[in-house]
């Protein structure tokens, strides 16, 4: 139980254009699903967090109106790169938690590499 | 500021060799700290959830316990299959945010 997905699995695209990552709980609904970035040899970075139905939350210093996050539906997160520059480049990974109350384990997707070139 | 330190950054160990990997942390009020096994070019695997101090859990070769500062994850009897990166995270419930923060991990290397 409990598994994530993410599509696509890597990614290449060209400096200046647009790139959707889609997270999918597989099994079970996701009230709260979170965004992570993590450089080479690095540990994972919180980027937003995003609850179903409401606006995304973001980090201190995470660019909002480039890393578009939209949570439709219980069981689908998208962040989309907009602009994407060769700094963007990066490991993306999502995860998704279980709206059991008083359970707070996040569950993570493979992840996606962006590269931009 | 939350903070997690894991150590040793890095641990090679022969087959059977058994350790313990170190994640300490400062917190204000902890809902959690959980403990991951993330392999290169994956998403993190979720092992363990600690919710309270001299709570242990155990699943195969590993176990995680947690105290009021600290937690550890005791390997007995490594295999080289365990060799991977694992990650110590903190959960903290801060004006509404239900948010990980990571430790740098500690990258595990087990030698046939």
């Amino acid at each position: 139980g409990a598994v994530v997905s993410q599509h696509p699995s890597w990614v290449i695209c060209k400096s200046g254009t647009s790139v959707k990552i889609e997270c999918r709980s597989l099994d079970f609904q996701a009230t709260t699903m979170f965004w992570y970035r993590q450089f080479p040899k690095q540990s994972l970075m919180l980027m937003a967090t995003s609850n179903e139905g409401s606006k995304a939350t973001y980090e201190q210093g995470v660019e909002k109106d480039k890393f578009l996050i939209n949570h439709a539906s219980l069981t689908l997160s998208t962040l989309t790169v907009t602009s994407a520059h060769p700094e963007d480049s990066s490991f993306y990974i999502c995860s998704a938690s279980t709206p059991t109350p008083g359970m707070y384990e996040q569950y993570f997707g493979p992840g996606t590499r962006l590269t931009v070139t | 500021e939350d903070q997690v330190t894991q150590s040793p950054e890095a641990l090679r160990l022969q087959e059977g060799e058994s350790s313990s990997l170190n994640c300490s942390y400062t917190v204000s009020g902890l809902r959690g700290l959980f403990w991951y096994r993330q392999d290169p070019g994956k998403g993190p695997e979720f092992l363990f959830t600690l919710y309270s101090a001299g709570e242990e859990k155990e699943k195969e070769r590993l176990k995680a316990t947690l105290t009021k500062k600290e937690s550890f994850l005791h390997i007995t009897a490594p295999k080289p299959e365990d060799s991977a990166t694992y990650l110590c995270a903190v959960l903290t419930l801060d004006t509404g945010r239900r948010a990980l923060t990571f430790g740098s991990g500690t990258r595990l290397q087990v030698q046939p």
